[in-house]
């Protein structure tokens, strides 16, 4: 079955960086778009970003374009969120998530804390 | 960017008694309507894909209706495991792919 696993996440100042990870396992990762979804603590579901299955597009929400970038490794089944200029808004719970845009999120990771805290 | 608000934010209900839940779009999504069941501590899992579709594994007491702009998420009989928070997405016009605010299912 589908298993997506992130890792990465912690404890980052403003200003700071981090690099989350979506190990994927269970079915043909080459063959799907990915996205990240977050939920700040307490909130709803925001979209992130977004990777066609080559990683030949990329799509990203305003509130994050220009200092997140998506990007996998199709030979290692995995998918990464570099983020950096950080902010304390970003602080959330992010989802690895498996797309189908037939079917919609059809997979979800457990999710990733990343707190954005001085 | 397309809008989606979910009502009402919270639905009270009995155990074994119906809940209807809706969803609205600022504007048509067709069929590209995604309901997902999160709870607490937990991912949000897939329950219903094109407006009426069930995902794998989902109880029949779960049924989606709708097109266009408003959707309705259907729970026949609300057993004990149902009450949690579910969402609606649209997929139809993105970038952004959007979701409702939620709508909280709680023991009455």
């Amino acid at each position: 079955q589908v298993q997506l696993v992130e890792s990465g996440g912690g404890v980052v100042q403003p200003g700071g960086s981090l690099r989350l990870s979506c190990a994927a396992s269970g079915f043909t990762f080459s063959g799907y778009g990915m996205h990240w979804v977050r939920q700040a603590p307490g909130k709803g579901l925001e979209w992130v970003t977004l990777i066609w299955y080559d990683g030949s597009k990329k799509y990203y929400a305003d509130s994050v374009k220009g200092r997140f970038t998506i990007s996998r490794d199709n030979s290692k089944n995995t998918l990464s969120l570099q983020m950096n200029s950080l902010r304390v808004e970003d602080t959330a719970v992010y989802y690895c998530v498996r797309w189908n845009g037939d079917t919609a999120y059809d997979g979800w990771g457990q999710g990733t804390l990343v707190t954005v805290s001085s | 960017e397309v809008v989606m608000t979910q009502s009402p934010a919270t639905l009270s209900v009995s155990p074994g008694e119906r809940a209807t839940l809706s969803c609205r779009a600022s504007q048509s999504v067709s069929s590209k309507l995604a309901w997902y069941q999160q709870k607490p501590g937990q991912a949000p899992r897939l329950l219903i894909y094109g407006a009426s579709t069930r995902a794998t594994g989902i109880p029949p007491r779960f049924s989606g209706s709708g097109s266009g702009t408003e959707f309705t998420l259907t729970i026949s009989s609300l057993q004990s495991e149902d009450f949690a928070l579910y969402y609606c997405h649209q997929y139809n016009d993105w970038p952004p792919l959007t979701f409702g605010g939620g709508t909280k299912v709680e023991i009455k």
